[in-house]
Order: C-alpha cells, then sequence, then structure tokens
C-alpha cells in the first residue's frame, strides 16, 4: 500500500507556543488531503480537507484560525496549532487520498500517516 | 440514527478463530467501502478496499459488501494475537460530501493465545 509519513512523532510544547506538524504522501500525489484528530478510545474526528493549491475546508465547530493548514505541495500538507492550550492536547492523524481510474477499476480511499501526540503543558 | 453504525465491541477469541466484524449503513450512495486496522497510538492501516459489492480475498482476509443489505462484513481467518487491535469500517463516494471517509465507531478485537 501507499505510505504516508507524518512528523512530529510526538511533541511537546509550552502553553501559548505553535506547533507545526508535516504529512507527506511519499509515493504517490495527493491533491487531497485530510486532517484528523482522535482523542483515547474514540474514532477519528474530521477536523479538516486540505486541497493542493487552495483553502482548505473545516469541518463545523473547527477553528480556522487556530488550525491553520497548508497544503502547498502534491505531497505535502501542513498543520499549525497556533497559541496551543493544554485542550489542544490530542492525537492527529493526517490522510492522503489516492484516487485513480483506469479502465474498469476505480480506485477511491485514504492512506494514513503514523499520528502526532501533542501534550501541550 | 448513525450513517454507519459498527459495534463497538471488545469482541475477545482464542488465537486460530475465525473473526467476523460487520458494519451497517444508511445511504445507498456510498460506492467505496475500507477497512482499516488500527493499533494503539498508531494511525490506522489500510487492510482491504473494495469498490461496489462483491467478495475480495487478501490473505487470512475477506472483505464482502452488500449493498442490498447495506451491509459490509471482514472475516479474519486462524486469527493471531497480532491481530488484536480496533478495526475501523469506512465508506465513502457521496460526491458531494468532497469524498470524505465516513468511519464506524471501531469494533476492538482481542485474541487470546
Amino acid at each position: 500500500g501507499a505510505v504516508v509519513s507524518q512528523h512530529p512523532s510526538w511533541v511537546i510544547c509550552k502553553s501559548g507556543t505553535s506547533v507545526k506538524i508535516e504529512c507527506r504522501s511519499l509515493d504517490f500525489q495527493a491533491t487531497t488531503m485530510f486532517w484528523y484528530r482522535q482523542f483515547p478510545k474514540q474514532s477519528l474526528m474530521l477536523m479538516a480537507t486540505s486541497n493542493e493549491g487552495s483553502k482548505a475546508t473545516y469541518e463545523q465547530g473547527v477553528e480556522k484560525d487556530k488550525f491553520l493548514i497548508n497544503h502547498a505541495s502534491l505531497t505535502l500538507s501542513t498543520l499549525t496549532v497556533t497559541s496551543a492550550h493544554p485542550e489542544d492536547s490530542s492525537f492527529y492523524i493526517c490522510s492522503a487520498r489516492d484516487h485513480q481510474a483506469s479502465g474498469g477499476a476505480r480506485t477511491d480511499t485514504q492512506y494514513f500517516g503514523p499520528g502526532t501526540r501533542l501534550t501541550v503543558l | 440514527q448513525k450513517e454507519v453504525e459498527q459495534d463497538p465491541g471488545p469482541l475477545s477469541v482464542p488465537e486460530g478463530a475465525i473473526v467476523s466484524l460487520n458494519c451497517t449503513y444508511s445511504n445507498s450512495a456510498f460506492q467505496y467501502f475500507m477497512w482499516y486496522r488500527q493499533y494503539s497510538r498508531k494511525g490506522p492501516e489500510l487492510l482491504m478496499y473494495t469498490y461496489s459489492s462483491g467478495n475480495k480475498e487478501d490473505g487470512r482476509f475477506t472483505a464482502q459488501v452488500d449493498k442490498s443489505s447495506k451491509y459490509i462484513s471482514l472475516f479474519i481467518r486462524d486469527s493471531q494475537p497480532s491481530d488484536s487491535a480496533t478495526y475501523l469500517c469506512a465508506m465513502s463516494g457521496l460526491e458531494d460530501s468532497s469524498y470524505k471517509l465516513i468511519f464506524g465507531s471501531g469494533t476492538r478485537l482481542l485474541v487470546r493465545p
């Protein structure tokens, strides 16, 4: 399967600072990437859809000025948590959409990164 | 009613057992169906992908999609302790939703040695 990397895998920061998380699709081009947040023992919560070369689309209740998303190339999307606070501590996961249609075969799925654990003190 | 329903478990089975995991959904427009495995503190790993209805087999894993019943299944044969994880069903294909994945809540599986 396709590989998606995330960096860093974990980060600890002080309250009020900003943290940038990178998501890269290593062996395919992804015009669309997604950012999720996951709390312990809960399913993934979609935060935003990141489209290459355009503004991200945020889910209801997600503050776009707090969670800045940039998708500057077909293989890289970044999520910046600005002025982080302890309540932002969570597991952040990105995914990259793999969409192909050739002949009768169609593929439309997402490959996930390994996640980034953010702890805000 | 949730768009995708999945029994959260936990499901505990002895090593070697056949495991059956299921999801039901309400929107007949879904076209793409996936099963992901997630270990604790890791990102989900794509296990099986199916477009439209039918069966798909990959090693010990078999995925089934029955669109007429809006029901999908994942079977794991000869289960191993390393299969212990949370299994998430997911589906997509709704053109008015930017092809987002809609997840089930996940089923925790424990395979006892």
